[in-house]
């Protein structure tokens, strides 16, 4: 069982480039996120989803965008890639909210030079 | 405004002995308090949870206290393994405009020493 899967687990980028960091995941939860770590920080909430079609803004949303067509897909979007968005990605799903665990996948880390 | 937070950036404790990992909050309408692990190069994993009407859950080896009135968690670990070593994420949940929030806090990184 995948869980939550996420490509690439590595990538470096030049400033200004775009990217699209993909993120699937199979136990037909509809809540699925993507959080960004930066170091020595927690994970902040990019953006987040409760269903096929439904995305929403999370605290750090500015030089991102996502879509949610499938259940099962949630990929995230760098338009116009800055250093600031030098991190490491994390998409995560849950059945969901409140009290339910959410699953993580194992990250993308993210460079701009 | 950080409104989960781990004070402590990391904590050693002998293999055997209790570990004990704490978190303070400040939003009273969290009402779900979860505790993550996390490995290098993995994502984090879901250990353990507790309702806002509860002060105990126990599974296991772990055990996690609410304290509302202190608005205070801490997560226990015993007896604890050279195994436990990781980053222990809290994290606590709301009920915000009609969506379940997540706030994370920074962080300890525990070291079981053999």
């Amino acid at each position: 069982n995948a869980g939550v899967t996420q490509t690439p687990k590595f990538r470096i980028l030049k400033i200004g480039q775009s990217m699209t960091l993909q993120c699937t995941q199979d136990m037909n939860h509809n809540y699925m996120y993507w959080y960004r770590q930066d170091p020595g920080m927690g994970l902040k909430l990019i953006y987040y989803s409760v269903g096929a079609g439904i995305t929403d803004k999370g605290e750090v949303p500015n030089g991102y965008n996502v879509s949610r067509s499938t259940t099962e897909d949630f990929p995230l979007r760098l338009e116009l890639a800055a250093p600031s968005q030098t991190s490491v990605y994390f998409c995560a799903s849950s059945d969901r909210g409140g009290g339910q665990p959410q699953h993580f996948g194992d990250g993308t880390r993210l460079s701009i030079l | 405004d950080q409104q989960v937070k781990q004070n402590s950036p990391s904590l050693s404790v002998q293999e055997g002995r209790i570990s004990i990992l704490n978190c303070d909050y400040t939003n009273s309408m969290f009402d779900y308090f979860l505790w993550y692990k996390k490995y290098p190069a993995e994502g984090p994993t879901f250990l353990i949870s507790i309702s806002s009407i509860k002060d105990k859950n126990e599974d296991g080896r772990f055990t996690v206290f609410l304290n509302k009135s202190a608005k205070h968690l801490s997560l226990h670990i015993v007896p604890s393994q050279p195994g436990d070593s990781a980053v222990y994420f809290c994290a606590a949940s709301a009920l915000i405009s009609g969506t379940y929030k997540y706030i994370f806090g920074t962080g300890t990184r525990l070291k079981v020493l053999a």
